[in-house]
């Protein structure tokens, strides 16, 4: 069983930029949730995706969006950046949200500097 | 909504001293909690779960047992190694997502 799945480890970018972040699902996974953890502090929820149609959102501005699809892998882009997007990007897979005791099993991170 | 606050940091302790890490919630009705842990530069892995009330969850030979009466989810270990120094998360479901304690960083001396 192959687990979640982040690209890439470290990107470091300019103010202004634009970034794309890449998840792949844990097998037989078919949503996929993004958090920001910024340094010191827990996981703040960005957004999530079941079925290639986004599941629910926190509170983060519009220049955060997301894809996922056919095969429930993921992207998180996130343009114009500022200095306060500089954080680890986590994804997270699950089976089906909604079922009590479902669990969201996290990828690696994406360290994401912006300078 | 549902919350869970969970104890400050950070936690030093010896080798094979007893651990616990306090962790209370807020919510509607039974959800599942959880704790996570965080090594050093790397990401969140599941530590362990419990899906009602009573139920207790363990691995590693960490230990958590859903209270209703106190609301509360305190991690436990009764010897740590070093190799536990990380940051301790207790989550529950809020909708679609899970919301966090602020986390609690723990380091073991030998």
């Amino acid at each position: 069983e192959t687990g979640v799945t982040q690209s890439p480890t470290h990107l470091i970018k300019t103010r202004g930029q634009q970034v794309t972040l890449r998840c792949s699902s844990q097998s037989g996974h078919n949503t996929v949730s993004w958090y920001q953890q910024a340094l010191g502090q827990g996981p703040q929820f960005i957004f999530q995706y079941y079925r290639e149609e986004e599941n629910g959102r926190g509170n983060f501005p519009p220049r955060f969006s997301g894809l996922q699809f056919p095969n429930y892998s993921s992207e998180l882009n996130v343009n114009a950046l500022e200095l306060d997007d500089s954080a680890l990007y986590l994804c997270a897979s699950s089976l089906v949200w909604g079922v009590e005791g479902d669990t969201q099993y996290f990828g690696p991170g994406t360290r994401l500097t912006v300078l | 909504g549902n919350s869970v606050t969970q104890m400050e940091g950070p936690v030093t302790l010896s080798e094979e001293a007893f651990l616990t890490i306090n962790c209370t919630y807020t919510a509607t009705g039974y959800p599942s909690l959880f704790w996570y842990v965080q090594y050093p530069g790397e990401g969140l892995q599941l530590l362990l779960k419990a899906t009602k009330a009573d139920d207790k969850g363990s691995n590693k030979g960490f230990e958590a047992t859903y209270r209703k009466e106190t609301t509360s989810f305190h991690l436990e270990k009764g010897s740590v190694q070093v190799s536990d120094s990380a940051v301790y998360f207790c989550a529950l479901p809020r909708a679609q997502k899970l919301v966090f304690g602020q986390g609690t960083r723990l380091t073991i001396n030998p």
